[in-house]
């Protein structure tokens, strides 16, 4: 079985500007989270949706937005990125949600903004 | 405010001895704890996971062991190889009013086992 994708692998972006970030989950996988990684903030949990809804939300900006097609494959816009939002962005997907299933992470996109 | 505590950012471990990674936790209700580990590069990689109801789970060289009384779990690593070199996250959960979950993350700790 194929594993989380992510694409792209790195971006470089400018201040301003937003971007979109994509996620292809484990096949049969319904639930996609999205984490930003930063050093000295650890995994910090952006949003989950399950079955093309959000069904759950961390505590960032509206500026951190996101969606799931039937496919369950994902995307994560940012718009008017900052440069604090420079951060690893991983994806994770699971059977059914963070239920007690095992979350499986993508290799994540390093976003650099300048 | 961090839920979840991993206090030692680091660690240095000799190769064929035993590794023990804290992890310290302030809500009392959660029920699902789980360890993942990561290399540079990729991403956190399921490795063991404890529900509240025990207080040990084994496999293999890896071991957690969970006091809910202290809000305390441990993972142990026995023997240490120099391939588990990698930081190695914390995580914890609780259903919360909509019956869904959201795992909490420790910031993690870095391991090196020397050859």
């Amino acid at each position: 079985k194929a594993g989380v994708t992510q694409t792209p692998r790195y971006l470089i972006k400018t201040r301003g500007q937003q971007v979109t970030l994509s996620c292809s989950p484990i096949s049969g996988h319904r639930s996609v989270s999205w984490y930003q990684q930063t050093p000295g903030q650890g995994l910090q949990f952006l949003f989950e949706y399950f079955s093309e809804t959000q069904r759950n939300k961390g505590n960032f900006p509206g500026r951190f937005s996101g969606r799931q097609f039937s496919n369950s494959r994902s995307e994560m816009n940012v718009s008017t990125l900052e440069l604090g939002d420079s951060a690893l962005y991983l994806c994770a997907s699971s059977l059914i949600g963070a239920n007690n299933s095992p979350l499986h992470f993508g290799n994540g996109t390093r976003l650099t903004v300048t | 405010d961090q839920q979840v505590k991993q206090n030692s950012p680091s660690l240095s471990v000799q190769e064929g001895r035993i590794s023990i990674l804290n992890c310290d936790y302030t809500n009392s209700m959660f029920d699902y704890f789980l360890w993942y580990k990561k290399y540079p590069a990729e991403g956190p990689t399921f490795l063991i996971s404890i529900s509240s109801i025990k207080d040990k789970n084994e496999d293999g060289r890896f071991t957690v062991f969970l006091n809910k009384s202290a809000k305390h779990l441990s993972l142990h690593i026995v023997p240490s190889q120099p391939g588990d070199s990698a930081v190695y996250f914390c995580a914890a959960s609780a259903k919360n009013a909509g019956n869904n979950r959201k795992l909490i993350w420790g910031l993690g700790t870095s391991l090196a086992v020397n050859p």
